[in-house]
């Protein structure tokens, strides 16, 4: 089975600052990686995602994130980081269903603090 | 456009109680997914759909049903609630096509089981 890895629950940066949330995934066969972005009391909005091409991907709100297949990595980022970034962070990996379909397998979330 | 609504936000039940979860989305998505959030432990699915009438298992589908009888809506019941399935739950769609096709998801449920 697929599975990823958010090794750290937290993370602070001032706002400014560049941020990364750092993302490592077990896959057998072709990643398919996606980054969730969840906010107090509301349901995950899509960021961006890898599927093949270019290892720098570029998603909403200016983030983008960095496949890394040598160490197995996607790592979030974004050069300045704001106040309002400020949110709870899935990292998710596409796996395939017995029963047909496929499901994202979600990391444990890591909590993002931008302070002042 | 609405998107996925899940209906309700919030409910509290006693131990035992039953209740249902609404799921719809305007989409025209074929699949559909019920996952539940619960602390330091991200998302787990709970019962999944790939098509109207269809349904199956995911890795936690103890204590849940689930049914699709219509393309749209997605319905996940549960018979004798238990303190242990307080949790929030989402609901997700996602339009055929592959693996590298993101999930859209509702805004979710906060269930408390007392």
């Amino acid at each position: 089975a697929q599975s990823v890895a958010q090794p750290e629950d937290q993370v602070n940066v001032a706002e400014g600052n560049p941020l990364t949330v750092k993302c490592t995934y077990s896959v057998s066969g072709n990643p398919y990686l996606f980054w969730y972005v969840q906010y107090p009391n509301r349901g995950l909005q899509f960021l961006l995602k890898y599927i093949t091409g270019d290892n720098l991907v570029k998603g909403s709100y200016g983030f983008e994130a960095e496949f890394n297949k040598s160490q197995t990595s996607f790592h979030l980022k974004k050069p300045s980081a704001l106040v309002s970034d400020s949110a709870l962070y899935f990292c998710a990996v596409r796996d395939i269903l017995t029963g047909g379909g496929n499901k994202l397998t979600f990391g444990t979330g890591t909590q993002l603090k931008v302070e002042l | 456009n609405a998107g996925v609504t899940q209906t309700p936000k919030f409910r509290v039940l006693k131990t035992g109680q039953s209740m249902t979860l609404l799921c719809a989305q305007d989409m025209n998505h074929e699949y559909m997914y019920w996952y539940r959030q619960d602390p330091g432990m991200g998302l787990r699915l709970i019962h999944y759909s790939v098509g109207e009438g269809t349904t199956a298992k995911g890795e936690v589908p103890d204590g849940y049903n689930v049914s699709r009888l219509k393309k749209q809506n997605f319905l996940l019941g549960l018979e004798s609630a238990a303190p242990s399935q307080t949790s929030v739950y989402f609901c997700a769609s996602q339009k055929e096509g592959g693996q590298g096709v993101e999930a859209f998801f509702g805004q979710g449920t906060r269930l408390t089981v007392v």
